[in-house]
């Protein structure tokens, strides 16, 4: 049973160039969370989607970066025009259909991109 | 505005002793706490997690326990080993919104031989 699977680990961008990050989430799992780190800094919420929707993009940043988690395949994470302060790991997290209860989120090994 | 809050950056403790690790928070919505392991260049492991309804959850050689007036929480591990080392990360969530997990800073624990 294959963990949450991100690619690619690392990622390095000229300045200006687009990333785009991809997530897999655990089989079974319809719910998809994005996260950000900077160095020394705990783990950043950025957006939360379930198949084909949206739920929060309470964290993500309003211009260059958008999700998606389309019906078939994985999730993107997208970043036009990359910034060096772009610079970060990024993790993904999947949970279950949580049906009112809590459920602990599952991550991925994380990209780290890097931007020159 | 910090609103999960890890004061200890770094702990080291002796093998076979116990550890302690201590989070706060803030935002009184929080109902769902959770505490993740994480090695350099990994993604963050799920340990163990408690509701708000509890006061004490325990999971072999860990331990979580919550003080729901004090908004504070604290993971046990008993007893230590070496691979236990790692950055620690407290979590918390709110029940009924996103559920998007807002994470401390991560307190680096060091288990000596």
């Amino acid at each position: 049973n294959a963990g949450v699977m991100q690619n690619p680990r690392h990622l390095v961008r000229r300045r200006g160039q687009e990333a785009r990050l991809r997530c897999s989430p655990m089989k079974g799992h319809s719910h998809v969370y994005w996260y950000r780190q900077l160095p020394e800094e705990g783990l950043k919420f950025m957006v939360y989607l379930q198949k084909e929707n949206i739920i929060d993009e309470s964290g993500m940043p309003k211009e260059r970066f958008s999700a998606e988690f389309p019906k078939e395949g994985p999730s993107i994470l997208r970043i036009q025009q990359v910034v060096r302060g772009d610079s970060a790991a990024y993790f993904c997290a999947s949970s279950p259909e949580r049906l009112g209860v809590s459920h602990e989120q599952y991550f991925g090994p994380g990209t780290r991109l890097t931007v020159t | 505005d910090q609103q999960v809050k890890q004061n200890s950056p770094s702990l080291s403790v002796q093998e076979g002793r116990i550890s302690i690790l201590n989070c706060d928070y803030t935002n009184s919505m929080f109902d769902y706490f959770l505490w993740y392991k994480k090695y350099p260049a990994e993604g963050p492991t799920f340990l163990i997690s408690i509701s708000s309804i509890k006061d004490k959850n325990e999971d072999g050689r860990f331990t979580v326990f919550l003080n729901k007036s004090a908004k504070h929480l604290s993971l046990h591990i008993v007893p230590s080993q070496p691979g236990d080392s790692a950055v620690y990360f407290c979590a918390a969530s709110a029940q009924g919104g996103s559920e998007k997990l807002v994470f401390g800073k991560g307190t680096k624990l060091t288990v000596n031989p």
